[in-house]
């Protein structure tokens, strides 16, 4: 089975700081990779994903992740937050059909 | 628009009192799934089906049932919801083995 860690609970920011969200996952096999974000009262939106290919993709709004295969990892990165990214973000992996998340990372940013 | 619509998006009900959630998605996917969303849990799988009439139970299935006997359409069925079913839910649709598209959410309270 699959599983994914994400390493912070609750990240405080200023605006303009960079933001880095660690993502490690479980899984031997051939995965896709995702990170979707949720903002308040909203419904999930993808902000990027990985298949295969450049190992560091980029999304929307200024993010970018970068999938480290001998670690398992896939973390998140933004060189400059902005108060609107205030959300919760959700790392995510799936095989062929079965998409698993991790617990989630809410992101407050402070103006 | 493509889009995966959720009804009711608000539901207040009593234990043990029947009730099914609506989700469709006009997109031809192939791929549906429900989720529920915890605080500090992240997304956890209920069900999910592969196409018409081919349904399996994801992380969470207990109290729960589903059917697709529609493409489009993927319903959630508390028989006898029970206050630890209150929760936010997500149905989502994806081609095979590509990005999830998520509905808007429905939240559940069960008193």
């Amino acid at each position: 089975a699959q599983s994914v860690s994400q390493h912070n609970h609750h990240v405080i920011l200023s605006e303009a700081a960079s933001l880095e969200l660690g993502c490690n996952y479980s899984y031997g096999g051939t995965v896709n990779l995702f990170w979707y974000v949720q903002y308040p009262g909203q419904h999930l939106q993808l902000l990027l994903k990985y298949f295969s290919g450049d190992p560091l993709v980029k999304g929307i709004k200024g993010f970018e992740a970068e999938f480290i295969k001998s670690k398992f990892s896939f973390n998140l990165r933004k060189p400059s937050v902005q108060w609107s990214d205030t959300a919760e973000y959700f790392c995510a992996v799936s095989n062929d059909y079965k998409l698993s998340f991790g617990a989630g990372t809410t992101v407050t940013v402070r103006a | 628009e493509a889009q995966v619509t959720q009804n009711p998006r608000y539901l207040i009900t009593v234990t043990g009192k029947k009730l099914t959630v609506t989700c469709s998605q006009n997109m031809n996917h192939e791929y549906m799934s429900w989720y529920r969303q915890d605080p500090g849990l992240g997304l956890r799988q209920i069900y999910y089906s592969m196409n018409v009439e081919v349904t399996d139970k994801g992380d969470v299935p207990e109290g729960y049932k589903v059917s697709r006997k529609e493409k489009r359409n993927f319903p959630l069925i508390l028989e006898s919801p029970s206050p630890n079913q209150t929760s936010l839910y997500f149905c989502a649709s994806s081609s095979y083995g590509d990005t999830q598209y998520f509905g808007p959410g429905t939240r559940l309270t069960v008193l």
